[in-house]
């Protein structure tokens, strides 16, 4: 079965450090798909990044990178020089085509980033 | 600003109601997403629409239903309310063409759901 697991509840950083949020996923498909969403304290859940399981490119963006290596089945997502606006729960999230692209959670990340 | 609007944004009610939870997608996509955000589940998918018909169900009870219109706009109802049903109802749309990330789901505000 799909499962994604976030074993960070809570990170805590001073601002300026950088932070890796840390997530891990099964599947039995081949084709696949790896989703970062942030949720700020407002509420809304913001897009960040897709990565599909053919293309284990990693990507940067800003300050944000994210490292794809499906042979550890990981999808791990680094701020560097972390801001204080950064503070949000970070949510990662797996679709299978076979799935209808329904999106798989994990539990989340919340992530404090102190001045 | 995602383009997919949700109303109403807050929603205080008492056990045994019932409530319409309104989502509109962003334009052109055809596919519309129901979430639920509770403290003890996390996010949960509950049911997808693509263009006015169920595509798929996930952790939707039964006393939740949901209908997609011909203006692709779409409803979540959810009836006999419990203590229990209260949590952030996420709407969600994604393009189904070859030329976009059809994959892609784009989150809606969300309604608060307050069941007392």
């Amino acid at each position: 079965a799909q499962k994604v697991t976030q074993a960070q509840t809570e990170i805590s950083v001073v601002e300026k450090e950088d932070v890796t949020l840390d997530c891990v996923y099964e599947t039995r498909d081949t084709t696949y798909y790896l989703f970062w969403y942030k949720q700020p304290p407002s509420g809304e859940l913001v897009f960040l990044i897709r990565r599909n399981s053919f293309d284990e490119q990693n990507e940067i963006s800003g300050r944000y990178s994210w490292n794809f290596q499906k042979s550890t089945s990981s999808f791990n997502f680094t701020i560097t020089a972390s801001q204080v606006v950064d503070s949000a729960v970070y949510f990662c999230a797996l679709s299978e085509v076979d799935s209808n692209y329904q999106l798989i959670w994990g539990a989340g990340t919340k992530l404090i980033i102190k001045p | 600003d995602s383009g997919v609007t949700q109303t109403p944004k807050h929603l205080i009610t008492a056990t045994g109601q019932r409530v319409t939870l309104r989502c509109s997608p962003r334009s052109g996509d055809l596919s519309v997403y129901w979430y639920q955000q509770s403290l003890d589940q996390g996010l949960q998918f509950l049911i997808q629409y693509y263009n006015g018909e169920e595509r798929a169900k996930g952790n939707i009870l039964e006393r939740f239903s949901a209908q997609q219109f011909p203006d692709l706009h779409s409803e979540l109802n959810l009836s006999s309310l419990e203590l229990g049903d209260s949590a952030l109802y996420f709407c969600a749309s994604s393009p189904q063409t070859v030329h976009e990330l059809k994959e892609t789901q784009y989150f809606g505000p969300g309604t608060r759901l307050l069941v007392l």
